[in-house]
């Protein structure tokens, strides 16, 4: 079901860049680019979208390959508290012709003191 | 806001026994979720209502799991009987205006189920 492909972790250090890596090879013309994030004993929360051009927002930015195929979420600067299961999702139509977002399993990401 | 309320936080009990889950959501949000999280199968969506109907109930894995939304700010997901492969984190979501391509979703903290 899931359409998108992820490391399944990273590790980064303190206070440096971190890219997370996305393929999405199936995407369709209409598809949103959702990411997801889970702090461990957490619910998953709200981290960006995107459709075609880059986003950027307080918690991150969104680069999106020009054929949409692939896309990269961007932490600045990431800290100890960015530690989590990063989600990149796709909305998956289902047969009854509603909407679901299919969360793969995700990039957990270690930060590093 | 005070988010996503869900209800209890833990619940352990016997298999067999019946369960029940709450959900309040986001005011003002006119749909609702139920997910499911374990470490074999990820994060599964079980059904999603819509101004307290429901629309998909694909994800219920079978008639033991039932979920219902008697009004906008509340909701329920019911095992009867448990069982022990029941044993999960179960989080509950909102949102507004799914129609759109760009609904975001809020969890709850969700409730971790043990069946013992």
């Amino acid at each position: 079901d899931a359409k998108t492909t992820q490391p399944n972790s990273m590790e980064s250090n303190e206070e440096e860049p971190v890219h997370l890596p996305c393929n999405h090879s199936t995407i369709s013309g209409t598809d949103y680019i959702h990411w997801y994030r889970q702090l461990p004993s957490q619910g998953p929360e709200y981290v960006i979208h995107g459709l075609t051009s880059n986003v950027n927002n307080r918690m991150a930015s969104l680069a999106i390959a020009e054929d949409r195929k692939s896309s990269t979420l961007i932490l600045h600067r990431a800290t100890l508290r960015d530690a989590a299961v990063y989600y990149c999702i796709l909305r998956d139509r289902t047969t009854s012709g509603t909407y679901k977002y299919i969360f793969g399993t995700g990039t957990r990401l270690k930060v590093l003191a | 806001d005070a988010g996503v309320i869900q209800s209890p936080r833990h619940e352990v009990t016997e298999m067999g026994q019946e369960v029940t889950l709450r959900c309040k959501p986001i005011s003002g949000h006119d749909y609702l979720f139920w997910y499911r999280q374990t470490m074999m199968r990820g994060l599964e969506l079980l059904i999603y209502f819509n101004n307290n109907v429901p629309i998909d109930d694909s994800g219920m894995p079978e008639d033991r799991f039932s979920a219902k939304m008697p009004n906008a700010s509340f909701s329920t997901l019911k095992i009867q009987p448990s069982e022990p492969r029941d044993s999960a984190v179960y989080f509950c979501a909102s949102s507004l205006d799914r129609g759109r391509s760009t609904d975001t979703q809020y969890f709850g903290p969700g409730t971790r189920l043990t069946v013992l």
